[in-house]
Parts: structure tokens; C-alpha cells; sequence
């Protein structure tokens, strides 16, 4: 039961355009959302975060959307650089209980230089 | 201040065994969370410590067990290991307790093979 979704297992995009890797949820309960960028042979490392209170968080190139309604959020990374090129992990939590997170498949960005 | 740090990088063990992996929180965090990240897949919360007790499990049996410590860090214990636990296994730790929310931070993990 996959309560978090990745659909697109890949990206490719030039550099210096936008990269909008998406993520669908199914859980109405989740309030909390990260997004986690993935290098080979390393843990995931937090990007990027936004509360159910917000439907948008931006931190330099990188912008976090969320549309609540439609259960869907939107990583968005603008100019991208070949140094982006990773897997990205969403996962989302909820207030109640052990606050762990539920993770998507992943996409794999791969930034053509 | 320190990140979370995860010991063995690699390990190999055969079907029926035990196995213990290691992990220590980043500096100031009192809740240490594990996961399984199988091939291709996402990562899988298997249960979370918080101050030294079990604060949540998910989906996995009970010969998977764990143990938090007082400095915060944790083991995580696998008995009677079976092929299908080949996996990545990543620990996290945040700055939390019951009900609230916070970032958690990831170790590098351990790789665990198993023949």
C-alpha cells in the first residue's frame, strides 16, 4: 500500500532550466512533507520541507508547492545544475504518533551540462 | 556538531543469522528512527526510539528489534536473517518526542547482504 507516489522513475534536463519532479499522496492524515535528495552510496540528505499550513516554501533555487486539495506537491528547482544530479526522495509524516516518514519510489534528475 | 554516523558501511551474512547495526545521532537529538530501503525502492520505517523507548513500528516482524541508549545512539537487531533483508539500512535522528514534528536527519547507512 504505497501512500506516497513518485510516478515518473526518471528526468532529464538541461542545464540552466527548470527541473518539477512531482509527488502524489494518498493519506489525508499527512500535515508534514520533506523532500530528500539521494546521492549513490550516501543517506538521503533533507532538502526541503513545508507544512500542510503552507501551499508553497522556497529556499534558493529550490521551491516546494503543495495543492492539498489534490493531494499532490511539486519540487522545483530553478536554474538546474548538473550538481542536482540525484535521486529525489518525497515523504510525508503525520502530527499523530511515531512522526515517521513515508516514502515514494523516488525520480532520478540527471542535469545534462 | 556531528551528523549521524552508521557502522559497518557494508556487512555480509548468511540465512539464519543474527546481525546488529550501529548508529549514533546527531549531536542534540533524542529520537532515532530506522529504515529499510530495498533495491529500487524508497525507504521503510521500521520502528522509531524516542528517550530510550520503542515510540512507533511499522510493518515489519518481530525479529527485527532495537535498542536506544542513553546517550541517544541505537542498535538496530535482525534475527534469523533471511534473503529478502538484503537492503540498505538507514537511521535517522531528529530533535522530536510524542505528537511533535521536526526534519530528520539521515545517516550514510549500512549495506547488508545476505547469502
Amino acid at each position: 500500500d504505497q501512500q506516497v507516489k513518485q510516478n515518473s522513475p526518471s528526468l532529464s534536463v538541461q542545464e540552466g532550466r527548470i527541473s518539477i519532479l512531482n509527488c502524489d499522496y494518498t493519506n489525508s492524515m499527512f500535515d508534514y512533507f520533506l523532500w530528500y535528495k539521494k546521492y549513490p552510496a550516501e543517506g538521503p540528505t533533507f532538502l526541503i520541507s513545508i507544512s500542510s499550513i503552507k501551499d508553497k516554501n522556497e529556499d534558493g533555487r529550490f521551491t516546494v508547492f503543495l495543492n492539498k486539495s489534490a493531494k499532490h506537491l511539486s519540487l522545483h528547482i530553478v536554474p538546474s545544475q548538473p550538481g542536482d544530479s540525484a535521486v529525489y526522495f518525497c515523504a510525508a509524516s503525520a502530527k499523530s504518533g511515531a512522526n515517521n516518514l513515508f516514502f515514494g519510489t523516488g525520480t532520478r534528475l540527471t542535469v545534462i551540462p | 556538531e556531528t551528523g549521524v554516523t552508521q557502522s559497518p558501511t557494508h556487512l555480509i551474512k548468511t540465512r539464519g543469522q543474527q546481525v546488529t547495526l550501529r548508529c549514533s545521532s546527531q549531536s542534540g537529538h533524542n529520537t532515532v528512527s530506522w529504515y529499510q530501503q530495498a533495491l529500487g525502492q524508497g525507504p521503510q520505517f521500521i520502528f522509531q526510539y524516542y528517550r530510550e523507548e520503542e515510540n512507533g513500528r511499522g510493518n515489519f516482524p518481530p525479529r527485527f528489534s532495537g535498542l536506544q541508549f542513553p546517550n541517544y545512539s541505537s542498535e538496530l537487531n535482525v534475527n534469523a536473517l533471511e534473503l529478502d533483508d538484503s537492503a540498505l539500512y538507514l537511521c535517522a535522528s531528529s530533535l522530536a518526542g510524542q505528537g511533535a514534528i521536526d526534519t530528520q536527519y539521515f545517516g550514510p547507512g549500512t549495506r547488508l547482504t545476505v547469502l
